[in-house]
């Protein structure tokens, strides 16, 4: 079964951007038959749809973060990433990667997460 | 954006006991973009009910999911040890996709 693992920095500046990446174990990144989404929790409390990407489609953002948000594909090392930038500290949470079949939002595959705090 | 209120925000329930947690929508949502999930401490959220009735792979039948409405229901049979953790309902039938703020089901 596809496994995925999220990395990156787990303290971040405020102002500053946050990265992270999401290493797919299988070659699916490559396919258009999957949609690749992050998802965040900020402690204690419930989850938050950040946006997804998908090959063939490209990305859709959650309004309320766009235009901090970018999200992009590197199928030569089956990684999708996530940057967000001019981070607070609101920004702090886990940090989920997750998959589901394309024009689906069923995420029957998530990474373990990531936890991220912003602090200065 | 619509907006998901689940209900109750705490369930305490015995092993064995039956458990029926309520997702209210805020407007319109196809059944077919409805979706639950289980969440455990430490733990990523895990897909339990897909299309608000069908049941992902492996996931037991005491697990039931309906819809009425703008109201979907997630029906434990009888509880299992294993099931005391919070539940989340999701849909993306409208961008942003939207999660409620989920159901605690606790051991009493």
């Amino acid at each position: 079964q596809v496994q995925l693992q999220e990395s990156g920095p787990g303290l971040v500046k405020p102002s500053e951007t946050l990265s992270l990446t999401c290493t797919v174990s299988d070659g699916s990144i490559s396919s258009d038959s999957y949609y690749w989404t992050w998802i965040r929790q900020p402690a204690g409390k419930g989850l938050e749809w950040i946006g997804r990407f998908s090959t063939s489609e490209g990305t859709n953002y959650n309004p309320s973060l766009k235009s901090r948000v970018t999200m992009s594909v590197d199928t030569s090392k089956k990684q999708f990433s996530l940057k967000l930038t001019s981070v607070t500290a609101a920004d702090t949470a886990v940090y989920y990667c997750a998959r589901s079949v394309a024009g689906t939002a069923d995420f029957d595959c998530w990474g373990q997460g990531a936890l991220v705090t912003v602090s200065s | 954006e619509i907006v998901l209120t689940q209900s109750p925000g705490t369930l305490s329930l015995s092993p064995g006991e039956r458990a029926t947690l309520s997702c209210r929508a805020s407007q319109s949502v196809r059944s077919k973009y409805l979706v639950w999930y289980q969440q455990k401490p430490g733990q990523a959220p895990r897909l339990l009910i897909y299309g608000a009735s069908s049941r992902a792979t492996g996931i037991p039948d005491r697990f039931s999911g309906s819809a009425s409405g703008t109201d979907f229901t997630l029906t434990i049979s009888r509880l299992e040890p294993e099931d005391f953790a919070v539940y989340y309902c999701h849909q993306y039938d409208s961008s942003p996709q939207t999660f409620g703020q989920g159901t605690k089901v606790e051991i009493k």
